[in-house]
């Protein structure tokens, strides 16, 4: 499978604890983006990579977010000091930077109590 | 600033009947348009896009969609639905020049294909 896929499928976790996500993209792919989606909303855009730059932040990400993509490959989502709030499916996805055509992942679902 | 409205949060339709998922966006600039499709946990499959050209669109499992300009709408419709066609659907736009190519998403319609 060549798709993008992202780990872990799922995460329960309390309140106040770090989690990561991790995304593998499709390999050629340059650009890699970060969504939230929560219970019956369409996906909000939080941030996107060109190769190993972050180039745009949504003001959705807060500083307990961060995300990296340290070789221009795969990309971590961390967030700190989890919130009740912060209990959405994590959706990744790539692309060519072309059209806007995007690649998504099955997404990481997180719960937190 | 970009918007995508989506009327319908569930469209309700028997098997075989046509459907039209609605879908209006608000852009100053010129937009390139998406339909996706997310079934229950699982990420999301794009069905069609409009780039420039022609301004209908036909993508897969038999979906097609037309661009209205002057109307700011990028309606999707099938002539007959089947049940494997339940699933969310989701309009996004990107404006042509941003250089990001983000979509901005909408809040998605609900289709529930009933026999």
């Amino acid at each position: 499978d060549t798709g993008v896929s992202q780990d872990p499928r799922h995460k329960i976790t309390k309140r106040g604890q770090n989690v990561t996500f991790r995304c593998d993209p499709i390999s050629e792919h340059n650009r890699l983006y970060w969504y939230r989606q929560t219970l019956g909303q369409g996906p909000e855009f939080l941030t996107y990579f060109q190769n190993e730059a972050q180039l745009e932040k949504s003001r959705l990400l807060s500083d307990r977010f961060s995300a990296e993509r340290p070789k221009g490959s795969f990309s971590t989502l961390e967030i700190q000091r989890t919130e009740q709030g912060d209990s959405a499916m994590y959706l990744c996805a790539s692309s060519l930077g072309t059209t806007g055509e995007l690649f998504f992942g099955e997404g990481s679902r997180l719960t937190v109590l | 600033a970009q918007s995508v409205t989506q009327l319908d949060s569930q469209v309700p339709v028997f098997e075989e009947a046509p459907v039209e998922l609605r879908c209006n966006y608000s852009s100053s600039v010129s937009v390139y348009l998406f339909w996706y499709v997310q079934y229950p946990n699982q990420g999301l499959q794009l069905l069609l896009k409009y780039l420039s050209g022609s301004t209908l669109v036909k993508g897969i499992n038999g979906f097609e969609a037309e661009f209205n300009k002057s109307q700011t709408s990028f309606h999707l419709r099938k002539p007959s639905v089947h049940i494997s066609d339940t699933a969310e659907y989701f309009c996004a736009v990107s404006d042509v020049g941003d250089s990001s190519y983000k979509l901005i998403f909408g809040s998605g319609t609900r289709l529930l294909v009933r026999p």
